[in-house]
């Protein structure tokens, strides 16, 4: 069971960026997924989550109108698409699979965004 | 705006027992925010422990226990010992699909 985020890397204020996250050793079709990311030196921040078939999509009001989660069930794929980026956006952001509960029981080990002139 | 609070940090002697906090900044922690918890030591990804308030995930020791003690969520370690000095971090969710992790605590076993 394994997650594998990608894309990551330094963009300036106000570009965008697409990151992957993909997903292995499980049905990956069944399961709801999080965006979460973490600041350097910082807590971890709930960034998003997308339902297991793509319909519900939801978001922190920090990245709301302008992250959009989505996924390819086909390829066993996740993506974040943040656009609009800002200095506070700078992080290692990670998918987590949510487990049986409302919780995350396998994560990633992330790919780090630097929001940067 | 609510805020999930945690203790920014914490230590503890090898072998004592430490309880881990995770609050609202207005009302109560109950079982219906689901709370779960979370190890993540420097440059590695988070470790699942305790879930739906008390439920210890897959291969973690039972000297971690999770209830709801007062107002808050709480995750207690019995025993430490020195492979326990790590982040821990707390999230809630808070219904509607959004979650909320709280600020993470530092734990030091010394």
């Amino acid at each position: 069971v394994q997650l594998v985020e990608s894309g990551g890397g330094l963009v300036q204020p106000g570009r965008s960026l697409r990151l992957s996250c993909a997903a292995s050793g499980f049905t990956f079709s069944s399961y709801d997924i999080h965006w979460v990311r973490q600041a350097p030196g910082k807590g971890l921040e709930w960034v998003a989550l997308i339902s297991y078939d793509g319909t519900n999509r939801y978001y922190a009001d920090s990245v709301k109108g302008r992250f959009t989660i989505s996924r390819d069930n086909a390829k066993n794929s996740l993506y974040l698409q943040m656009s609009s980026l800002r200095a506070e956006d700078t992080a290692v952001y990670c998918c987590a699979r949510r487990g049986s509960s409302y919780d995350m029981d396998v994560w990633g080990q992330g790919t780090t965004v630097t929001v940067s002139s | 705006q609510t805020v999930v609070t945690q203790e920014p940090s914490f230590s503890v002697s090898p072998g004592g027992t430490v309880t881990l906090t995770c609050g609202l900044t207005s009302g109560s922690v109950s079982t219906n925010y689901y709370p779960s918890w979370y190890q993540q030591t420097p440059g590695q990804a988070p470790r699942t422990l305790i879930y739906s308030t008390n439920t210890r995930s897959s291969g973690v020791p039972d000297r971690f226990s999770g209830s709801i003690l007062g107002n808050k969520a709480a995750l207690t370690i019995t025993g430490a010992q020195a492979d326990d000095e790590s982040d821990y971090h707390c999230v809630l969710y808070m219904g509607s699909g959004i979650w909320v992790f709280g600020g993470g605590t530092k734990l030091t076993v010394l």
